[in-house]
């Protein structure tokens, strides 16, 4: 067990809906970093928060957002969903700035788009 | 040409084999290279990671890295059916706040 955890595990929702994934990070944990992965691009970084405020974009689509609540956790915002966004969406934290290489990754949520 | 490179597998070996796996990746400015486990439905657990060029042990794990080639690898001894599993390199982005790089994994079987 990572000590990161995910909500809810599973997911299930039609296309155009708006769903929103939970992540609570490590105790001590100051950064999170949201994940796609798909079976054909593999593990696709989207986001980092590090203490509240957005420090890093990757390939994040602008349907999607997310945030970190002072309380540390985060939220990811997915909306208008279509069938290309089932995936599975990891969430990961680590101590800060310059401890990327070691993230630790919570269990994901499934989702699916039908 | 994607940044990181991985023979996604699978590959099967007997029980008690060495395994090698590889990654190739075109950013020279990659400096920290990390290796991933991750068993199926599961999350990445973080296996080690090593700072620029040359070895690194951890038990049965060894991490090696050519920054002359671009080409880190990871080897298994004694490997065992429990290390069945997806292995994945992944790279930080230099400079602060990084954005790390996955390979897309290789899919490992150990047979008993």
């Amino acid at each position: 067990d990572s000590g990161v955890t995910q909500t809810p595990k599973h997911l299930i929702t039609a296309t155009g809906q708006r769903v929103t994934l939970r992540c609570s990070p490590r105790s001590g944990d100051l950064s999170v970093y949201w994940y796609q992965q798909s079976l054909d691009q593999g593990l696709q970084f989207l986001i980092q928060y590090y203490n509240g405020e957005e420090r890093a974009k990757g390939n994040i689509l602008e349907r999607f957002s997310a945030q970190q609540f002072p309380d540390l956790h985060s939220e990811l915002n997915l909306s208008s969903l279509e069938l290309g966004d089932s995936a599975l969406y990891f969430c990961a934290s680590s101590v800060g700035p310059g401890r990327e290489v070691e993230q630790y990754f919570g269990p994901g949520t499934r989702l699916t788009v039908t | 040409q994607k940044e990181v490179e991985q023979d996604p597998g699978p590959l099967s070996v007997p029980e008690g084999a060495i395994v090698s796996l590889n990654c190739t990746y075109s950013n020279s400015a990659f400096q920290y290279f990390m290796w991933y486990r991750q068993y199926s439905r599961k999350g990445p657990e973080l296996l080690m990671y090593t700072y620029s060029s040359g070895n690194k042990e951890d038990g049965r794990f060894t991490a090696q890295v050519d920054k002359s080639s671009k080409y880190i690898s990871l080897f298994i001894r004694d490997s065992q059916p429990s290390d069945s599993a997806t292995y994945l390199c992944a790279m930080p982005n230099s400079g602060g706040y990084q954005k790390v790089t996955f390979g897309t994994g290789t899919k490992l079987q150990v047979i008993p």
